[in-house]
């Protein structure tokens, strides 16, 4: 199945800091999607992006589908933006099937500190 | 976000014990899906649900029984549970469709069997 890696795995930041998280996939996909998970196991969706950039706030990412991964860059950061952070994929393959069969990798835990 | 509600949002299980958990989504979709989300582990795939029949069961042991009476409502029923299947269990919802498939995720059900 399809391979997919998140970098790094824990990082701590201040508030009003920047990052960058990392999402590597070892096959072409149809499907890719960025979620924040909360204290309280909620995910939340950020964004939806199979190719291209997109920008929410202080929230952008980007993904390259050619080269096999995508970014998450979180701007001027916030206590309330600690949590985990998943980047799940789909190859085509499912195209033909029913449904859509995600695979997540293992996460970034981000901590903001006051 | 209240397109994905789950219940119960705690449970606490005996070995022996049946229960269900149920999944209901207001987004109108035609697709549900089952994860398994175990501590320091990404989540798993269990069961992909279109159009209300079983597309996939990602060799799931028998003691987790999936049913969707209808696209809008899905349900797990579990019997004779282990201890090692505390989890955190997240329904999911997606428009089965060839271009877009983002998959939107309730709450979750935090499963303890003793």
């Amino acid at each position: 199945g399809i391979q997919v890696e998140q970098s790094p795995p824990d990082l701590i930041l201040q508030e009003g800091a920047n990052s960058t998280l990392r999402c590597n996939f070892s096959d072409s996909v149809n499907n890719l999607q960025w979620f924040h998970q909360n204290p309280w196991g909620q995910l939340i969706n950020l964004f939806y992006i199979p190719s291209g950039t997109k920008q929410n706030g202080r929230l952008s990412a980007t993904t390259v589908a050619t080269e096999r991964y995508s970014l998450l860059y979180i701007s001027s950061s916030q206590t309330t933006d600690s949590g985990v952070y998943f980047c799940a994929v789909e190859r085509p393959f499912y195209q033909e099937t029913s449904g859509s069969r995600l695979t997540f990798g293992e996460g970034t835990q981000l901590t903001v500190n006051p | 976000e209240t397109g994905v509600t789950q219940t119960p949002r705690h449970l606490v299980m005996g070995m022996t014990n049946k229960k269900s958990l149920k999944c209901e989504q207001h987004l109108g979709h035609n697709a549900m899906y089952w994860y398994k989300q175990s501590a320091k582990k990404p989540l798993e795939l269990m069961f992909v649900y279109s159009l209300e029949e079983r597309v996939e069961n990602n060799s799931v042991p028998s003691r987790f029984s999936p049913e969707c009476p209808n696209s809008s409502h899905l349900f797990l029923h579990l019997h004779t549970l282990q201890p090692e299947d505390s989890a955190l269990y997240l329904c999911a919802s997606s428009q089965d469709d060839d271009s877009y498939n983002e998959q939107f995720f309730g709450p979750g059900t935090r499963l303890t069997v003793l």
